[in-house]
């Protein structure tokens, strides 16, 4: 089973700053590394697939970047509606895997 | 647009077996893999299983052995069965679209469905 090990587990920035959070993979993942957005009460909203593409409708202040291991989901200019949890997610093997998360909360 | 819309009991006892259905709609399941995916209070997401449309599935180790996954494709549906639940089963349970275009990202969810074992 590949591990994804998400960074930090809370950020805490205000709007308008820029957010940097992290993804290592255990193993290699190739580019099947995708990224989700959750805000309370609300089912996972696709951001990023493929490692750096946005999913339809994905503001473009959101970008992902990286390979293999290492993967990086940027937010250029926090947006207050931003604040949520962010999740990775790998499908290059079974069983398919879910970081633990990261935290993003206003400052 | 798809959108899926998920149900079943919310409410189990210690060794029922949870049954939550979805449906797909504004779409077909045809050349898509679906899967189940959970979500315990407060904490990330945990993969269940997946079928594709052909019916072929692959399951989470963790949870093969209490876990079915069917499809009905004339009904646009498929189903979660895992049996015999404990307090540890409790969680959201949300249906889910992956995208072989998208690298198998999960596109689209349903709502959620809170399923709480207890006696």
């Amino acid at each position: 089973e590949i591990e994804l090990t998400q960074s930090p587990a809370t950020l805490s920035l205000s709007p308008g700053e820029r957010a940097t959070l992290s993804c290592r993979a255990s193993q290699s993942v190739g580019n099947y590394l995708a990224w989700y957005q959750q805000k309370p009460g609300q089912s996972p909203r696709l951001l990023i697939h493929d490692a750096s593409n946005r999913a339809t409708g994905v503001p473009a202040r959101f970008s992902g970047s990286g390979s293999e291991t290492d993967f990086t989901l940027t937010i250029s200019s926090l947006d207050p509606e931003d604040f949520a949890v962010y999740f990775c997610q790998q499908r290059i093997n079974w069983p398919i895997t879910f970081g633990q998360g990261t935290r993003l909360e206003i400052k | 647009q798809v959108q899926l819309q998920q149900w079943g009991a919310g409410l189990l006892k210690p060794s029922e077996t949870l049954s939550l259905t979805c449906v797909v709609r504004g779409g077909s399941v045809s050349g898509y893999y679906w899967s189940w995916i959970r979500q315990p209070p407060g904490k990330g997401l945990e993969w269940i299983g997946e079928i594709k449309h052909s019916g072929s599935t692959n399951y989470n180790p963790s949870l093969k052995s209490r876990v079915t996954i069917l499809l009905d494709t004339s009904k646009n549906q498929f189903s979660l069965k895992l049996n015999s639940v404990s307090a540890a089963d409790t969680a959201v349970y949300y249906c889910a679209r992956e995208d072989g275009n998208s690298g198998g990202a999960f596109d689209i969810w349903g709502q959620g469905t809170m399923v709480t074992v207890s006696s």
